[in-house]
């Protein structure tokens, strides 16, 4: 089945850095990846999705980047605020199924 | 806007017990998943659904069943809970199978006791 590997486990950026979080894949037939973001207490909710026809893709201070080749993808957020403290999961849909990411604690220092 | 919503915030339950965990959506989802959240091991699928009366193991399928019987309804039943199902528990629906975003419910914290 799919396997996804996240990193790192916590990151500690300053208000106003960028951010980077990793995820690699096992399946090659994997062709959707979302990033959910979960808030202390709440449920996760997708903040950014991309397709294995396009390399990245961008809403704002956030983006997305997939090499298909290597099997990796990368959330990437800038201009970080505290409100972007959070958990962050990666997913892939290898047989049909989501399967997530070990999670990524994002702490902003103001 | 779509909701998820799960019939129990906290539980508190004894060993041996038998436990129902329920999930109803409200956007005629035909597709609906239980995970388990454990710290570190991030989400795990324990069981899901892409129709009325159909049913797939996930990852984690031990020591849980599910059913559903009406297509905006999915329960997750631990036949005879044990101290190590501990956890918080989420649901979620989709429009399409594993490709369109998933939404969640609130989660219910299971502490078997």
């Amino acid at each position: 089945g799919e396997n996804v590997e996240q990193h790192p486990s916590t990151l500690s950026v300053q208000e106003g850095d960028s951010a980077v979080i990793k995820c690699t894949y096992s399946d090659s037939a994997s062709n959707y990846f979302p990033w959910y973001k979960q808030e202390l207490g709440k449920r996760p909710q997708l903040i950014i999705d991309i397709r294995s026809n396009v390399g990245e893709k961008k809403d704002q201070r956030i983006a997305v980047t997939l090499n298909k080749t290597a099997k990796h993808f990368s959330l990437h957020i800038t201009e970080t605020q505290p409100e972007d403290s959070a958990v962050y999961f990666c997913a892939a849909n290898g047989n049909e199924k989501l399967t997530f990411g070990t999670g990524t604690r994002l702490t902003i220092i103001p | 806007d779509v909701k998820v919503t799960q019939s129990s915030r906290y539980l508190v339950k004894r060993t041996g017990e038998k436990v129902f965990l329920e999930c109803v959506q409200d956007m005629d989802h035909e597709n609906m998943f239980w995970y388990r959240q454990d710290p570190g091991l991030g989400l795990r699928l324990i069981y899901f659904s892409y129709d009325v009366k159909m049913k797939e193991k996930g990852d984690i399928p031990e020591g849980y069943s599910v059913s559903r019987e009406k297509k905006e309804r999915f329960s997750l039943i631990l036949e005879s809970a044990s101290t190590n199902q501990t956890s918080m528990y989420l649901c979620a629906s989709s429009l399409a199978r594993a490709r369109t975003e998933a939404f969640f419910g609130q989660g219910t914290r299971l502490t078997v006791v």
